[in-house]
């Protein structure tokens, strides 16, 4: 069955950068993209950006472009989501999702909380 | 960006309820309309893509209608485990964005 199994909670001071993995198992990670969304403290779903497995492309939302990377790690299937320059509003809980087509989201990883706090 | 919005931000049912969530977009989208189901501490789960098409493992008490820009999703029945937050999403363009939830409280 398809899984999407991410790293440990982070705590970060503000001027840091954090890493998130997203280790995927039970189809071909090639196939598909991955997806990350994160989620503030009691608000809604925001879109961070995709990355092609498959050839390594990847599109940001522009708000954050600068600051977020995405890269992955075929040989191991998993991927990893960098973001710099930590706010106190990019305090939110990560996931990963499979991108099945366009931007629909088939399968969620159970999500990594980043705090920023000095 | 296409904004979503959903309607109402939160309701009150009891089991057994037939309950009803409203999606509205800024613009045309089609049917590229998705809805996610999230339960407190959990990641979302898919529930309905492409307006109408339910995910696999979901039960048919979920339905989905629309198109264009307003949009529907229906629980016929409401069981003790709908109790959640709903979240629709437009995958028409880049970036894809989500309503800002509905959440489905105990009456």
């Amino acid at each position: 069955q398809v899984q999407l199994v991410q790293s440990g909670a982070e705590v970060k001071k503000p001027g840091a950068s954090v890493k998130v993995s997203c280790k995927a198992s039970g189809y071909t990670f090639t196939s598909y993209g991955l997806g990350w969304v994160r989620q503030a403290p009691g608000q809604g779903l925001q879109w961070m950006g995709w990355i092609n497995a498959y050839n390594n492309n990847t599109n940001s939302a522009q708000k954050l472009q600068g600051r977020v990377t995405m890269t992955t790690d075929t040989s191991a299937s998993t991927a990893y989501m960098e973001l710099r320059s930590l706010r106190s509003d990019d305090t939110a809980v990560y996931y990963c999702a499979r991108r099945l087509r366009r931007g629909l989201f088939d399968y969620w990883g159970q999500g990594t909380l980043v705090a920023v706090s000095s | 960006d296409i904004q979503m919005t959903q309607s109402p931000s939160s309701l009150s049912a009891s089991v057994g309820d037939r309950v009803t969530i409203t999606c509205r977009a800024s613009q045309s989208i089609s049917t590229f309309l998705n809805w996610y189901q999230q339960k407190p501490g959990k990641a979302p789960k898919l529930l309905i893509y492409g307006t109408f098409s339910l995910q696999s493992g979901v039960p048919s008490r979920f339905s989905g209608s629309g198109s264009g820009t307003d949009f529907t999703l229906t629980i016929s029945s409401l069981q003790p485990e709908d109790f959640a937050t709903y979240y629709c999403q437009q995958s028409y363009s880049t970036p894809p964005t989500f309503g800002q939830g509905t959440k489905v409280e105990i009456k």
